[in-house]
Order: C-alpha cells, then sequence, then structure tokens
C-alpha cells in the first residue's frame, strides 16, 4: 500500500526557516520528490532523494531517511514568494516514477 | 523550450458525458503520467505511458482510459462523467521512465455539474 502524511497547514515568518515533514509507507519504494505549488498552477519540481541524508539545493534542502520512512523540506531566508503548497511524493515501480502524493502542506510566509 | 501543454483550460460537462483531455510533452520527452487532482488535496496517479504502451495504472475504475500517439502526446478519456469527476487533470513528461524529473503541464480543470 501507499500511504504519505504530511501537516496540512503551516505559518511561518519572513528570513525565517521553516521544517516541513513528510513521513511514509511505500511499497516498492525508490524515490521521494517535493513539489511546490502556488495557488492554481502546476507542481514545479523541488528535488529528489534517493539516498539517505540531505540535499542542499540553494534555499531549499531535502532529508531522506529510507529506515524511518522519513523526509523533511527546509527551506530558509523564507520570502513572501514561498507562500506555497509544498507536496511530499513517493515514486514506486521498478524502473518507473509512479508517484504519490500527499495531500500537501500549505504554507503561510507572513511578514 | 515550450513545456507541457494541456488543453483545454477547462471544460464543464454534465454528469454521464464523455470527455477527453489532451496532452503535449516537451520535445524530446516519451513519458508520460496523467494525475488527478481534487481541490485541496495532493495528485492521485492515474496512468503513465511509455513509448505508446502502458506503464502503470493507479486505483482508478475502468471509466478511465488512455493512450499514447507516435508524437508522444495523449489522450485521457474518462466515460459515464461523475460529479465526482470534478478536478483539475495533471499531465507530467519525463524524458524516459527511468528519469525522475517530471514536469507538470498547467492542467485542465474539470467540472461535472
Amino acid at each position: 500500500g501507499q500511504n504519505i502524511d504530511q501537516p496540512t497547514e503551516m505559518t511561518a515568518t519572513e528570513g525565517a526557516i521553516v521544517q516541513i515533514n513528510c513521513t511514509y509507507q511505500t511499497s516498492g519504494f525508490n524515490g521521494l520528490f517535493w513539489y511546490q505549488q502556488h495557488a492554481g498552477e502546476a507542481p514545479t519540481f523541488l528535488s529528489y532523494n534517493v539516498l539517505d541524508g540531505l540535499e542542499e539545493k540553494g534555499r531549499f534542502s531535502s532529508f531522506l531517511s529510507r529506515s524511518k520512512g522519513y523526509s523533511y523540506l527546509l527551506l530558509k531566508e523564507l520570502q513572501m514568494k514561498d507562500s506555497a503548497s509544498y507536496l511530499c511524493a513517493s515514486s514506486s515501480g521498478a524502473g518507473s516514477y509512479q508517484l504519490t502524493f500527499g495531500k500537501g502542506t500549505k504554507l503561510s510566509v507572513i511578514p | 523550450d515550450a513545456g507541457v501543454t494541456q488543453s483545454p483550460t477547462h471544460l464543464i460537462k454534465t454528469r454521464g458525458q464523455h470527455v477527453t483531455l489532451r496532452c503535449s510533452p516537451i520535445s524530446g520527452h516519451k513519458s508520460v503520467s496523467w494525475y488527478q487532482q481534487v481541490l485541496g488535496q495532493g495528485p492521485q496517479f492515474i496512468f503513465q505511458y511509455y513509448e505508446k504502451e502502458e506503464r502503470g495504472r493507479g486505483n482508478f475504475p475502468d471509466r478511465f482510459s488512455a493512450r499514447q500517439f507516435p508524437n508522444y502526446s495523449s489522450e485521457l478519456n474518462v466515460n459515464a462523467l461523475l460529479l465526482g469527476d470534478s478536478a483539475l487533470y495533471l499531465c507530467a513528461s519525463s524524458r524516459e521512465t527511468g528519469t525522475y524529473e517530471q514536469y507538470f503541464g498547467p492542467g485542465t480543470r474539470l467540472t461535472v455539474t
């Protein structure tokens, strides 16, 4: 089976750091994705983790622990434009990437 | 390069009707996946196609079908529409099935009345 859990909403202050957690239970797991989705728009790719550890990409970092079925997305130096939904997705399927998405975490950045 | 394109942008249908949604992947991309996103939820996987063959299918009824054409564009068909089919339908393309990065199109907003 496939199950993804992440908080529904979070609020953080401009300039601060926020961590969005995600837990997953996925058969045939082969990687963990994070996408950003602004209201009314398509999801855009942020990160992909297949091995345990931290992947850093500018202000965004993503962490994966396969043994714990746990990931987080870390956003630093928050900007107002970071207000969006952040979708955690696990992938499965040999040689393919069929994504199972969580419900998304709506992040509101306040001044 | 143009991104993933989808048509139409918006669509209103009546219960029981049939609908066809279209997707053109990024040039050079051979794999297309379809997702359904109900308001307030994350996208749900419907189908994945690669080189005109179905490579994966999500937990959707047989009313949902799809196909991929020789130019790698794709169609999603939904028969006997239900009110619950109202959603944003997203298409995502990737270069190969073994390539992790998927690029999403803007989606088609389907409303069933």
